[in-house]
């Protein structure tokens, strides 16, 4: 069965700090992997799409194989990237998405 | 505007006296997924639909029905709810060919049971 794990449930950082966030997954199958953060009281918002390969809010994400890894990282992290963040695995029929744990990031001033 | 709505956003209930939670998206998406939010144990899936009268369960299923009888709609049914069943609750939904950009989520229901 798939899982995802976010070993980290808290992570505080000072702003202008690097960030990274930790992801690993256990999945037979090819992943589709993503990252969503849903800010105090809003709705979850998808964030990174690890096929895309593209840089949202300075953040990027790198999908390693033979770590089973899709670790979230920031170089600078700003005051208003404290949020929860989610990472998610999608299995490759495509209508499972399994999240992990999710993590609090506080950037602190 | 493309969105998911959810129905009501916040709901006290007593144990036993069942409630439907409404979701509705207006993006003619094929999928709809409900999902569960807890403290430390992330999101849950509880029931997805891969289209109309197709529905099948996630990860945690027990005490929740749905139905999906039209495309923009997949209501959450909870028959006798309990007091475990206090959470926060989301709705989802993406289309087959907007796979690759994930999951367009409700605002979310929090439902408390006493």
């Amino acid at each position: 069965a798939q899982r995802v794990t976010q070993p980290e449930k808290l992570l505080s950082v000072f702003k202008g700090a690097p960030v990274e966030l930790k992801c690993n997954y256990s999945y037979s199958g090819s992943p589709e992997l993503f990252w969503y953060v849903q800010y105090s009281r809003q709705r979850l918002q998808l964030l990174l799409r690890h096929i895309s390969r593209e840089s949202i809010k300075g953040f990027t994400a790198d999908l390693n194989k033979g770590e089973t890894s899709f670790h979230l990282k920031k170089p600078f992290a700003q005051e208003e990237d404290s949020a929860m963040y989610y990472c998610a695995l999608r299995e490759t029929s495509g209508s499972r998405l399994t999240f992990g744990e999710g993590t609090q990031l506080t950037v602190n001033p | 505007e493309a969105q998911v709505t959810q129905n009501p956003r916040y709901l006290i209930t007593v144990t036993g006296k069942k409630l439907t939670v409404t979701c509705s998206q207006n993006m003619n998406h094929e999928y709809m997924s409900w999902y569960r939010q807890d403290p430390g144990l992330g999101l849950r899936q509880i029931y997805y639909s891969m289209n109309v009268e197709v529905t099948d369960k996630g990860d945690v299923p027990e005490g929740y029905k749905v139905s999906r009888k039209e495309k923009r709609n997949f209501p959450l049914i909870l028959e006798s709810p309990s007091p475990n069943q206090t959470s926060l609750y989301f709705c989802a939904s993406r289309g087959r060919q907007t796979a690759n950009y994930g999951y367009t989520f409700g605002s979310g229901t929090r439902l408390t049971v006493v």
